[in-house]
């Protein structure tokens, strides 16, 4: 299985910062990765595909980047709204597998 | 509007069996391959099964092959999750999701969730 390790697990930031997390994969998945977003009690919400490309009504403040091993989910100026937990994830092999997540809190 | 509401959720003793549903709306089901993907008390998320438009292929994860299966009915634009010989392990939040931009395993689209609790 290809493993999805993602830095930092968390972080603490303020409304208008810019904020980066990144996700590394354990072998090569060209650009076969997502990024979902997932607020406490509430379904992930798809934001990202194929590394960089934004789902339908994602704010363009959202924007990922990287292939190969290694991504990137930048957000660049933080909204309230913003405060939740990112999941990279990807999607290239059989089993589709997830990193473990970065919590992103209120500084 | 896509709308995926998953049911069936609760409490169940391990060895135990239950039977998870998901009810499209808002988009053509028949069309589209799907997924369950479940997430353990504050933990992260762990994709279960897959299934094709038809109905006609299954994917499992290590962790519930031969003990989970999943279906389809087209007809009734449902989707279903067989769960059979329950562990503690498989207690989670079951969430199902629709395959999207043309792959198996990108999940456009996720239901709200049901919840399973494994114990005696």
């Amino acid at each position: 299985d290809i493993q999805m390790t993602q830095s930092p697990s968390s972080l603490s930031a303020s409304v208008g910062d810019r904020v980066t997390i990144t996700c590394r994969a354990s072998q090569g998945i060209s650009s076969w990765l997502a990024w979902h977003q997932q607020k406490p009690e509430k379904a992930p919400k798809s934001l990202i595909y194929a590394a960089s490309s934004l789902e339908s009504g994602v704010p363009s403040r959202f924007s990922g980047s990287g292939s190969g091993t290694d991504f990137t989910l930048t957000i660049s100026s933080l909204q309230p709204e913003d405060f939740a937990t990112y999941y990279c994830q990807q999607y290239n092999s059989y089993p589709p597998t997830f990193g473990g997540g970065t919590k992103v809190e209120i500084k | 509007e896509v709308q995926l509401v998953e049911s069936g959720g609760g409490l169940v003793q391990p060895g135990g069996s239950l039977r998870l549903s998901c009810a499209a709306s808002g988009f053509t089901f028949s069309s589209c391959e799907m997924n369950w993907v479940r997430q353990a008390p504050g933990k992260g998320l762990e994709w279960v099964s897959y299934i094709s438009s038809s109905g006609s292929t299954m994917y499992y994860a290590d962790s519930v092959k031969g003990r989970f299966t999943v279906s389809r009915d087209n007809a009734k634009n449902s989707l279903y999750l067989q769960m059979n010989s329950l562990r503690a392990e498989d207690t989670a939040v079951y969430y199902c999701a629709r395959a999207g931009r043309r792959s198996l395993y990108y999940f456009d689209y996720w239901g709200q969730g049901t919840l399973v609790t494994v114990s005696s």
